[in-house]
């Protein structure tokens, strides 16, 4: 249902774009962005729905932003922390059930 | 500010059952507009979804483990329980606990279990 890039990587300093893609049959569904940065459980960044609008949770970042398109949806992060290399979890639900994608492992150069 | 925080043995034998309790603040599990979940993660492995428990008592399971898996809530303790029966060495991984009907919103800090005969 949730498809993401296994690893990615941006500068310190930089902006990275993450991906986590719809399968066909769930391409208006709203999706959630979570990070867990390594050693440690996962924290809730963000609700993205099929607009684009997003909700963030508590405290994050105002460098931290989401957006849509089609089946996609995008975790944008601009001016790269170290302590932003982490996992990066997108998930979804539906009735019943909820699913997490593979996640994307963002490297900080 | 919701807080969830897991409980529950380390180390489990094959063949055994494992009871995970969740122990939470912040809110009530008392409507459907309110709900406990478990996810659990392998040793660097993704997330995987287990089980959903509402404040009316409505239960969710992953398919995959459905048959294996138990969850209940105690509302005057703040708790809610996942039971799995029959673990197996695949069985291991941090067990998490969340909040949330639908995301994820909170995250409790996880427990580690073991399946080790």
């Amino acid at each position: 249902v949730l498809t993401q890039s296994p690893s990615a990587s941006a500068s310190l300093g930089g902006s990275v774009k993450l991906t986590c893609t719809l399968s066909s049959g769930h391409r208006s569904y709203v999706i959630a962005w979570h990070q867990q940065q390594p050693e440690k459980g996962p924290r809730y960044l963000m609700t993205i729905n099929r607009d684009g609008s997003h909700t963030k949770g508590d405290g994050i970042p105002d460098r931290f932003s989401g957006s849509s398109s089609g089946a996609e949806r995008y975790l944008i992060i601009s001016s790269l922390q170290s302590e932003d290399e982490a996992d990066y979890f997108c998930q979804t639900w539906g009735p019943g059930i909820r699913v997490f994608g593979g996640g994307t492992k963002l490297t900080v150069l | 500010q919701i807080t969830l925080k897991e409980s529950g043995p380390t180390l489990v034998k094959p063949t055994q059952t494992l009871t995970l309790t969740c122990t939470f603040s912040g809110f009530s599990l008392s409507t459907n507009e309110v709900a406990v979940g478990w996810i659990r993660q392998p040793p660097g492995r993704a997330l995987e979804w287990l089980a959903l428990i509402y404040g009316d008592d409505e239960k969710r399971y992953s398919p995959s483990l459905k048959g294996r898996l138990s969850i209940s809530k105690d509302t005057s303790k703040n708790q809610v329980v996942l039971t799995m029966t029959n673990v197996d060495l695949v069985d291991t991984a941090t067990y998490f606990c969340a909040h949330g009907v639908n995301a994820v919103d909170v995250w409790g800090q996880g427990t580690t279990v073991s399946v080790s005969s």
